[in-house]
């Protein structure tokens, strides 16, 4: 399986802190996206990053890969309480026409 | 709003029940997803229809049944569930069945069932 896994599982933070969390996975992939998830929501798509990209920014976000490492990170700066919510890594290989799913990092921003 | 709708948001039924989800999407994308996410998993691809046709069934029980009567509708029709299928039920579309291209889903709100 590719799956993903995303690390910490739990991450509590305060208001103008950095969030990182990371993802690792199994097998060679051809991108990788990062997903938002608020409680009880559907995902919302934050970044895409391709096989041949180390770093991407967009806003406050901040994404790296390592594909020797089979590795991605995702940092949120100077987080606020409206990022509270779940962050999900999805992989997909260079055949897929699925992304694989990870469990998740549940993050909370208290003021 | 992400441009997919679905309805209800949430569904109580019992296991002898029948009820249906709908999911709408308004974004012109012509493949649409059905997942499944339980607490503390990950989420669970279900089926997939591209152009109307489904091309992925993941092992998933007969007690649900798809149905995409067109691109932009997506139907999950439910039937003598058990308390393990509660639940939130996700439509997600994309503009084609392509992950490996990088192609973004966009996510409904979802559906919060409970089968009692």
């Amino acid at each position: 399986s590719q799956q993903g896994e995303e690390d910490p599982q739990a991450l509590s933070i305060q208001e103008g802190e950095n969030a990182t969390m990371n993802c690792s996975y199994k097998t060679s992939i051809n991108n990788l996206q990062w997903y938002r998830q608020n409680s009880g929501r559907g995902l919302v798509h934050l970044i895409l990053i391709r096989s041949n990209e180390r770093e991407k920014h967009s806003g406050r976000l901040r994404v790296t890969l390592d594909t020797s490492k089979k590795s991605s990170s995702l940092l949120i700066t100077a987080s606020r309480a409206a990022d509270t919510a779940s962050y999900f890594c999805a992989t997909a290989d260079n055949y897929g026409q699925n992304f694989v799913f990870g469990p998740g990092t549940r993050l909370s921003v208290l003021p | 709003e992400t441009g997919v709708t679905q309805t209800p948001r949430h569904l109580v039924m019992g296991m002898t029940n029948k009820k249906s989800l709908k999911c709408e999407q308004h974004l012109g994308h012509n493949a649409m997803y059905w997942y499944k996410q339980s607490a503390k998993k990950p989420l669970e691809l279900m089926f997939v229809y591209n152009f109307k046709e489904q091309t992925e069934n993941n092992s998933v029980p007969s007690r649900f049944s798809p149905e995409c009567p067109n691109s932009s509708h997506l139907f999950l029709h439910l039937h003598t569930l058990q308390p393990e299928d509660s639940a939130l039920y996700l439509c997600a579309s994309s503009q084609g069945h392509r992950a490996a291209i990088g192609e973004t889903q966009y996510f409904g709100p979802g559906t919060r069932l409970l089968v009692l």
